[in-house]
């Protein structure tokens, strides 16, 4: 089955600077790759996914990278806010079937 | 956008007594729907995969008789966790699959079960 490793596990960034965290995965067939935003006490959130057809796709601020012959794919925040701080997941497998979590990255954004 | 939501948000109940969970798709028609639980500072592992009209599919060590999983609509799945014990207590969140177009999962606000 699948297996997802996200790193780093923490990471502390200052204000206004980039962020990225790295995950890799294992099945070959997985071709769904969302990264969720969770704060405390809440259910993840959908912040952007890639599918296994685009290497790139951002969205304002956000940006994910998938290089489907290394099995990894990257979530890059530019420009990060307070309100960024968070725990971030990312995610493989295939968007109808069941999706296996990495262990996830707690970002707290530095004033 | 889709919204999925999990009743109750937080239960408490007694060692040895059963706790239904509901997760509902508000505004949209889910075929699979998807139960994890996640343990404080730990991430989100799954339990089973949910399909309506059919019998749950449950993730290796993941005990069926304990964790009842019921989808018998295209909107409702329900989650019991029978003869609860204090080692159950964790917060357990559904998702479900929206299909065309967004071809997505969504996920519910999650539900706090506290044993006691």
């Amino acid at each position: 089955g699948e297996n997802v490793e996200q790193h780093p596990s923490t990471l502390s960034v200052q204000e206004g600077d980039s962020a990225v965290i790295k995950c890799t995965y294992s099945d070959s067939a997985s071709n769904y790759f969302p990264w969720y935003k969770q704060e405390l006490g809440k259910g993840p959130q959908l912040i952007i996914d890639i599918r296994s057809n685009v290497g790139e796709k951002k969205d304002q601020r956000i940006a994910v990278t998938l290089n489907k012959t290394a099995k990894h794919f990257s979530l890059h925040i530019t420009e990060t806010q307070p309100e960024d701080s968070a725990v971030y997941f990312c995610a493989g497998g295939r968007g109808d079937d069941k999706i296996i979590f990495g262990k996830g990255t707690r970002l707290h954004i530095l004033p | 956008g889709a919204v999925v939501s999990q009743h109750p948000s937080r239960v408490i109940c007694k060692s040895g007594t059963s706790v239904k969970i509901e997760c509902r798709s508000l505004d949209f028609q889910a075929t699979t729907m998807f139960w994890y639980r996640q343990f404080p500072k730990q991430s989100l592992m799954l339990m089973a995969t949910s399909n309506e009209g059919s019998k749950a599919t449950y993730e290796q060590g993941v005990e069926k008789d304990k964790f009842l999983i019921n989808h018998a609509s295209l909107t409702l799945s329900t989650l019991t966790v029978t003869s609860a014990h204090p080692e159950d207590s964790s917060f357990y969140i559904c998702s479900a699959y929206g299909g065309y177009p967004s071809y997505e999962q969504y996920f519910g606000p999650g539900t706090r079960l506290t044993v006691t």
